[in-house]
């Protein structure tokens, strides 16, 4: 039962465009979505989280919105620079789990000079 | 960055023999998390500590076993290895306040052969 999805494996944008990763849901008993950024060989890094009572949130070049009629989150960057080239990896917190993390698979975003 | 420092970072172990993964924080967070990364499934949560001896499953915590015996020290132990256990391990720490940064890692590579 995998509650997080990220359909795209891949993504390829040109520097300076916008990048848009997905990310779709199975139930509706979260607190938050978080959005983390990973380098190869490294640990992944927090970029940007949402609650469940908003549809926007913003923090800098990046914006998540959350559509809870389609279960559906998208984080925006804009605009995209080739230091954004990581996986990006949606992950849901559940209410009352000790902040218990359920990652999608991640989208390879790679933004081209 | 936070505090956080996963050892060894990497190792390699035959099948049937017994590993065990360091975790240590200087932050002071009560939770702790060890994930494992595998291709195609994102992170997954092995076991979680919400507290000095106080531990517990996540989503795939067959054949591992954890402890912690100082607020610091989170430790994650393959009681006997297995080919299937190759993976990169994370560990993760948190403040418990929902929607705040969750800190990672930056892994530990076990290659069991």
């Amino acid at each position: 039962d995998q509650q997080v999805k990220q359909n795209s494996p891949s993504l390829s944008v040109q520097e300076g465009r916008i990048s848009i990763l997905n990310c779709d849901y199975t139930n509706s008993m979260f607190d938050y979505f978080l959005w983390y950024k990973k380098y190869p060989a490294e640990g992944p890094t927090f970029l940007i989280s949402i609650s469940s009572i908003k549809d926007k949130n913003e923090d800098g070049r990046f914006t998540v919105f959350l559509n809870k009629s389609a279960k559906h989150l998208s984080l925006h960057i804009v605009p995209s620079q080739p230091g954004d080239s990581a996986v990006y990896f949606c992950a849901r917190e559940a209410s009352g789990s000790a902040r218990q993390l359920t990652f999608g698979s991640g989208t390879q975003l790679t933004v081209l000079p | 960055d936070a505090g956080i420092t996963q050892s060894p970072r990497h190792k390699v172990t035959e099948t049937g023999t017994p590993v065990t993964l360091r975790c240590h924080q200087t932050e002071n967070h009560r939770y702790m998390y060890w994930y494992r990364q595998d291709p195609g499934h994102g992170l997954r949560l092995i076991h979680y500590s919400y507290g000095v001896k106080d531990t517990d499953k996540g989503e795939v915590s067959d054949g591992y076993s954890v402890s912690r015996s100082k607020t610091e020290d989170f430790l994650l132990t393959l009681e006997s290895a297995t080919s299937s256990q190759t993976s990169v391990y994370f560990c993760a720490i948190s403040d418990g306040g929902s929607g705040n940064t969750i800190y990672f890692g930056e892994g530990s590579w076990l290659t069991v052969v």
